[in-house]
């Protein structure tokens, strides 16, 4: 049982290259999530799913795309790399649990630079 | 506007020390309130999550607190370890915010334990 997994771990582009994400989970959770991180700032939330087949934005998501690949599997694409994307992108996965507690869990993040 | 404030942004303890770390909020409707631990390069770790109704929860060497009267929470850490080391993320949950969920991220307290 391996929860969240990102690749890669770490990626330096240029800018205008394009690239995408991967996050998958093992536990079977519906909802699934990609957020940025950058020093001095919460976790921004960029695009979710709330199950297969579906995606919506969120706080954050321009100069992003998501796909929703199957009920395991939710990637993100960057398709011109801006310095200003140059974050640590993390995936979580989440599912209710009881009444209105969910648990959320994160995966291992993606250091990106963009040059 | 809901937010999530946290103090102090760091704090340096000696091992073996307590130490309590805050969090106020103006988030509403609420539902509830997790703190989870962020190590250096890693995603974040859940620690406890408190729904209203709740004033105290622990786990292990962890405890938090939650006054939803004055809209504030605290996490405390006793006989603290290096291992403690990371930053502390506080984050609110608003009510019937459907998949997204509406989380909302506090900048996190980064603590340091010296030996």
């Amino acid at each position: 049982n391996a929860g969240v997994t990102q690749t890669p771990k770490f990626q330096v582009l240029k800018t205008g290259q394009s690239m995408t994400l991967q996050c998958a989970q093992d536990m079977n959770h519906n909802s699934m999530y990609w957020y940025r991180q950058d020093p001095g700032m919460g976790l921004r939330l960029i695009y979710y799913s709330a199950s297969e087949g579906t995606t919506d934005k969120g706080e954050v998501p321009n100069g992003y795309n998501v796909s929703r690949l199957n009920k395991r599997e939710f990637s993100l694409r960057l398709e011109s790399a801006a310095p200003s994307q140059t974050s640590v992108y993390f995936c979580a996965s989440r599912e209710r649990t009881s009444g209105s507690i969910d648990e959320q869990f994160f995966g291992p993040g993606t250091r990106l630079t963009v040059l | 506007k809901n937010q999530v404030e946290q103090s102090p942004q760091s704090l340096i303890i000696l091992e073996g020390k307590n130490c309590t770390l805050q969090c106020n909020y103006t988030v509403s409707p609420f539902s509830n309130l997790r703190w989870y631990k962020q190590d250096t390069g890693r995603g974040p770790v859940s620690l406890t999550i408190m729904t209203f109704s709740e004033n105290t929860k622990s786990n292990g060497r962890y405890t938090a607190t939650l006054d939803a009267d004055t809209k504030q929470s605290s996490l405390h850490i006793t006989a603290s370890q290096l291992s403690d080391s990371a930053s502390y993320i506080c984050v609110v949950s608003a009510i019937d915010a459907g998949s997204q969920g509406n989380l909302i991220f506090g900048k996190g307290t980064k603590l340091s334990v010296k030996p």
